[in-house]
């Protein structure tokens, strides 16, 4: 059981180019995240998805696209790198629980992706 | 808006002290989550706090909830290396958005031998 697996790990752009940060789950999460860590900064909130087809802005969406085509795959796109995107990017994926579950707002966390933009 | 703040950000103990860090938040809630981060590696769930009095331990760590003082505290007991990470506190917002979590900076722990 892979959980949630982000790919690239790492990656260094040119100011203006663009790319495309994937996030794969196979737990069958409703929910998906995309986060940024920045020193001091704690992790914040890019954009959110509660299902298929559906996403939603965050704390900090400016700069950012997303896509959820699939329930298993969350895409963050960077259409015009900009150093201030320098960060480690994390996904997340959460369950839809009902009831007084403990698990219910348990977010499980990929790896990471380092991403430098020059 | 929800804002959550930890003190210390940054704690430098020695092996076999105890030590408290804090975690403040804004607004009502009655989920409050506790992470631990080794550096370069990704966020593990630690404890999830769910009412008001709320405690939970794991090891020499202890979590407790305190919703009335929009409050929780991780105790650290005799603290060993192994425990030397960051540890992040995250809140959901109580009602319809209480699938979004808002995280605090985080507080540095260093355990010295």
């Amino acid at each position: 059981n892979a959980g949630v697996t982000q790919t690239p790990k790492f990656r260094v752009l040119k100011t203006g180019q663009s790319m495309t940060l994937l996030c794969a789950q196979d737990m069958n999460h409703e929910y998906m995240y995309w986060y940024r860590q920045d020193p001091g900064m704690g992790l914040r909130l890019i954009h959110y998805s509660v299902g298929e087809g559906t996403t939603a802005k965050g704390e900090v969406p400016d700069g950012y696209n997303v896509s959820r085509l699939k329930k298993q795959n969350f895409l963050l796109g960077l259409e015009s790198a900009a150093p201030s995107q320098t960060s480690v990017y994390f996904c997340a994926s959460k369950p839809q629980l009902t009831g007084t579950s403990e698990a219910k707002n348990i977010q499980y966390f990929g790896a990471g992706t380092r991403l430098s933009v020059l | 808006e929800l804002k959550v703040e930890q003190n210390p950000l940054f704690l430098s103990m020695q092996e076999g002290k105890n030590y408290t860090i804090y975690c403040n938040y804004s607004t009502t809630s009655d989920r409050l989550y506790w992470y631990r981060q080794d550096p370069g590696k990704s966020l593990e769930s630690l404890f999830v706090l769910l009412s008001n009095g709320a405690v939970k331990q794991e090891g020499r760590l202890m979590a407790s909830l305190d919703t009335k003082a929009r409050l929780s505290t991780l105790h650290i007991t005799a603290a060993v290396h192994d425990l030397s990470a960051t540890y992040f506190c995250a809140v959901a917002e109580s009602g319809g958005s209480n699938y979004k979590l808002t995280f605090g900076k985080g507080t540095l722990l260093t355990v010295n031998p």
